[in-house]
């Protein structure tokens, strides 16, 4: 059975930084590529950023580009997101989502139940 | 970037009756790279329907899917209780990988 699971979030004020990390298991991780999709409170979907099996590509939503980082550690089926200079805009639930291909990007086939950020003063 | 438009917003129906939800993308969606998921309150998506048409693991063969181009459906043939929820589109055929606003389908 595939499992993602998200943690790390938190209330954090406006400016400062927080890394999120997702551990895999029930499937061979490093075969498939990641992405982080954050969902604002009673919003919609919105995709954050992808990475590939090897991490040779990396892909951002304009909204997080030079703000966000993902990366992963295969050996540790563990998928990561480091984010800095946090906006109050960039409160949401964050799910970490496994790809159905090893590279960027097809459908999007398990969810993690996410991880709440609240960007706060 | 493309945006992806659903129709209705929300779509009111009673259980037995047949569902039809539309995406719209602003330019063509390469390969039919388009995928439905479904949200229920309090609950992480789940991928219905990807490459358009082709249903996901485990999913009834009521949900059906077609299109091509900037144009694509979500067919639910006779809705069960358990099919209220919201649905999205979203494209994953060129970054960033957009979803569309969702249509919220609910019981009449």
């Amino acid at each position: 059975e595939v499992q993602l699971v998200e943690s790390g979030g938190g209330l954090v004020q406006p400016g400062r930084s927080l890394r999120l990390s997702c551990v895999a298991s029930g499937f061979t991780f490093d075969d498939y590529a990641m992405h982080w999709v954050r969902q604002a409170p009673g919003k919609g979907l919105e995709w954050v950023s992808g990475i590939s099996w090897n991490s040779g590509s990396i892909n951002y939503a304009d909204s997080v580009k030079g703000r966000f980082t993902i990366s992963r550690d295969n050996a540790k089926n563990s998928l990561y997101l480091q984010m800095s200079s946090l906006r109050i805009e960039d409160t949401a639930l964050y799910y970490c989502v496994k790809d159905g291909n090893g590279w960027l990007a097809t459908d999007f086939d398990y969810w993690g139940q996410g991880t709440l950020v609240t960007v706060s003063s | 970037e493309i945006v992806l438009t659903q129709s209705p917003g929300t779509l009111s129906l009673s259980p037995g009756e047949r569902a039809t939800l539309s995406c719209r993308a602003s330019q063509s969606v390469s390969s039919s790279s388009l995928a439905w998921y479904q949200q229920k309150p309090g609950q992480a998506p789940r991928l219905l329907l990807y490459g358009a048409s082709s249903r996901a693991t485990g999913i009834p063969d009521r949900f059906s899917g077609s299109g091509s181009g900037t144009d694509f459906t979500l067919t639910i043939s006779r809705l069960e209780p358990e099919d209220f929820a919201v649905y999205y589109c979203q494209q994953y055929g060129s970054s960033p990988y957009t979803f569309g606003q969702g249509t919220k389908l609910e019981i009449k």
